[in-house]
């Protein structure tokens, strides 16, 4: 069974600075995906940012980038420029990429970081 | 966004009286799943459903049931609800396939058993 492990309970930044919010997770899958979701104090669950493990090239969403380093299982999250309105807990998320049976597209979750942006 | 609702939002009850809550889509997605969120614990999959009455069981499904009648709706019943499910719990969708967008969740539903 797959795990994913978020390190960090809790963070925080300075307005318009930069932070990482770190994520390893086990697998004995080559293929997969990996997501971050936000959520913010009103508990909507919303998508940042995927990676498909096969692709090399690190995925991009505005400010937000990860750094995917998929020998160590690794898979952080960069936020540049933070900004108050990104204040929220942050899952990362894994999923198998195997489309057989009835898996398919469950995800497995982990513990989640708290976020607090200071002005 | 996606069309995805939850009911009801909040919900009080006893030990045990029997729960059902409803996740309504109008995405017409072929996978929808239940989690329930507790401190320290992320999101853990209780059920989730491939299709019209095919379900599965999660990682946490002691205790809780579900059905699927229809493409849009995905029921959780609680048969006689425990203090142990006090929790938020969500209902996600996903088109399945080759899509990789991940899984589009529903509001929450804060459930309290007294």
């Amino acid at each position: 069974a797959q795990t994913v492990t978020q390190s960090q309970p809790e963070m925080s930044v300075q307005e318009a600075e930069t932070v990482t919010l770190s994520c390893t997770y086990d697998t004995s899958e080559s293929d997969y995906y990996l997501f971050w979701y936000k959520q913010p104090p009103s508990r909507q669950m919303i998508l940042v940012i995927r990676q498909e493990a096969y692709k090399q090239q690190n995925a991009t969403e505005n400010r937000f980038s990860v750094n995917f380093q998929k020998a160590a299982k690794s898979f952080s999250l960069k936020i540049s420029d933070s900004q108050l309105g990104d204040a929220a807990m942050y899952f990362c998320a894994y999923r198998s990429g195997n489309a057989g049976g009835t898996s398919y597209g469950k995800l497995t979750f982990g513990q989640g970081t708290i976020l607090t942006v200071h002005p | 966004d996606a069309g995805i609702t939850q009911s009801p939002r909040h919900k009080v009850t006893e030990t045990g009286t029997p729960v059902t809550l409803r996740c309504h889509q109008t995405e017409n997605h072929r996978y929808m799943y239940w989690y329930r969120q507790d401190p320290g614990h992320g999101l853990r999959l209780i059920h989730y459903s491939y299709g019209v009455k095919d379900t599965d069981k999660g990682e946490v499904s002691d205790g809780y049931s579900v059905s699927r009648s229809k493409t849009e709706d995905f029921l959780l019943t609680l048969e006689s609800a425990t203090s142990s499910q006090t929790s938020v719990y969500f209902c996600a969708i996903s088109e399945g396939g080759l899509a990789n967008r991940g899984q589009y969740f529903g509001p929450g539903t804060r459930l309290t058993v007294t």
